[in-house]
């Protein structure tokens, strides 16, 4: 399975947009990169994901490098609201299915 | 839609007691997942099931815990007996399938062993 590496903590200003990076070198072709996020005391929620392209939706932006080694999960508009741990995961697949393991994440601090 | 449900929400019980942990996916996904959240060791994933199958159950711990979906709509997660180190926030988890889809995760169980 492809490990990832987050920084464990970052600050963001409200209203900045927040670039949390994730590095995942040994990702696999066939491998999707994956954000969650955690918001105190709450399950894991899905933000968005993916395979080589960049991708956007209503909460975030993911931007792939090229060569697939990295990634960074954008938060254009940032809110105190969007404070939480944030995991990136990239999905690997074993016999039957596909597991998805979890990090340490980045815990990010939105400040007014 | 109502979303993963958990009950319950809370649980105290004292060492040597049988737990049993409840989950209902969302209707319509497939796949069901169990996680484990401590401060020291994050988030894990104990066991997932398809089409109500354990696929995965690399990550359950020892034989006291189990895990059952005899249906659809109905999991459990038992543990028997249970011991002080397994305080934990359990979470729950469905998704479409087993492929790219992505997770909905339950509220969790707060579960503390006295």
């Amino acid at each position: 399975d492809a490990k990832t590496t987050q920084p464990p903590s970052m600050d963001c200003a409200e209203g900045r947009a927040a670039n949390l990076p994730c590095n995942h070198s040994t990702i696999s072709g066939n491998e999707y990169v994956y954000w969650y996020r955690q918001i105190h005391s709450q399950g894991p929620q899905y933000i968005i994901h993916g395979l080589k392209n960049n991708e956007t939706n209503e909460m975030a932006s993911l931007i792939i490098t090229e060569d697939r080694k990295s990634s960074t999960l954008i938060l254009p508009h940032a809110t105190l609201r969007d404070t939480a741990v944030y995991y990136c995961i990239v999905r690997a697949r074993n016999t039957g299915g596909f597991k998805t393991i979890f990090g340490a994440g980045t815990r990010l601090f939105v400040k007014a | 839609d109502a979303g993963v449900i958990q009950s319950p929400r809370h649980e105290v019980t004292e060492m040597g007691q049988e737990v049993t942990l409840r989950c209902k996916p969302i209707s319509g996904h497939n796949s069901l997942f169990w996680y484990r959240q401590t401060m020291m060791r994050g988030l894990e994933l104990l066991i997932y099931f398809n089409n109500n199958v354990p696929i995965d159950d690399s990550g359950m711990p020892e034989d006291r815990f189990s895990a059952k979906m005899p249906n659809a709509s109905f999991s459990t997660l038992k543990i028997q007996p249970s011991e002080p180190r397994d305080s934990a926030v359990y979470f729950c988890a469905s998704s479409k399938g087993q492929g790219i889809y992505e997770q909905y995760f339950g509220p969790g169980t707060r579960l503390t062993v006295t």
